[in-house]
């Protein structure tokens, strides 16, 4: 299971931490990837991080702002939002890679996503 | 980037009859493994995406058998039998070969 929690309504430039509680595996094993879709469009991905946390890809879109990071003691994913703009607005997934040593080349398993609101 | 580029944009389809859903990428798929990442994801009207095909044919345990993936290289299609009033959503592909990830633009299944 994967539960995203965070999301909030927040201001063009603010910040927000969106964090992904993960259960019913081992999470180290696992790449995992945020994947984000804006209201009534199509999915985005975002960025993704091997498991232990060592190799980390991010969108042009978002890099340099957002950073990924994962607390493997915890079955935590987290993703911290910086310099928000209002095209950020979006529901974020979190999303789990199929097994150990594909990474995130499939992705079998998403949370139910948080909404992120940037809105003056 | 690799672009993903699905039709139609909207499949309205009639129960009981066949759907076709085609993607095709802008660059090849096959990875330097020797495999090629290409999914297609189901998404119902107010849920998370669904896996439910990956590298081209597979499919996920406990997805029905009448959705098929095929295709190599560029150009892929899932299929759906006979739709059912619970394949109605958006599906989409994503390739999953090189890094940015990239997702179609989604087709719309729908029932006439």
């Amino acid at each position: 299971q994967l539960l995203e929690s965070g999301g909030d309504l927040e201001q063009p430039g603010g910040s927000l931490r969106l964090s992904c509680a993960a259960s019913g595996f081992t999470f180290s094993n696992y790449a995992m990837t945020w994947v984000r879709q804006a209201p009534g469009k199509g999915l985005e991905w975002v960025s993704s991080i091997n498991g232990d946390g060592l190799n980390i890809y991010y969108a042009v879109s978002v890099k340099g702002r957002f950073t990924i990071s994962r607390d493997n003691s915890r079955n935590r994913l987290y993703l911290q939002m910086n310099s928000l703009r209002v095209e950020d607005t979006a529901v974020y997934y979190c999303a789990k890679g199929l097994d150990a040593t594909t990474g995130t080349k499939t992705i079998d398993y998403w949370g139910q996503g948080t909404l992120v609101t940037v809105s003056s | 980037d690799i672009v993903m580029t699905q039709t139609p944009l909207s499949s309205p389809v009639t129960l009981g009859q066949p759907a076709s859903i085609s993607c095709r990428s802008s660059q090849s798929l096959v990875h330097s493994d020797g495999n090629t990442y290409l999914s297609w994801l189901q998404q119902r009207p107010g849920q998370p995406p669904r896996l439910l095909i990956y590298e081209i044919s597979k499919r996920v345990s406990g997805v029905p058998d009448r959705f098929s993936g095929s295709g190599a290289g560029t150009d892929f299609t899932l299929k759906i039998n006979r739709v059912e009033a619970e394949d109605v959503g958006v599906y989409y592909c994503m390739q999953g070969t090189q890094f940015p990830r990239t997702f179609g633009g989604g087709t719309k299944v729908e029932i006439k």
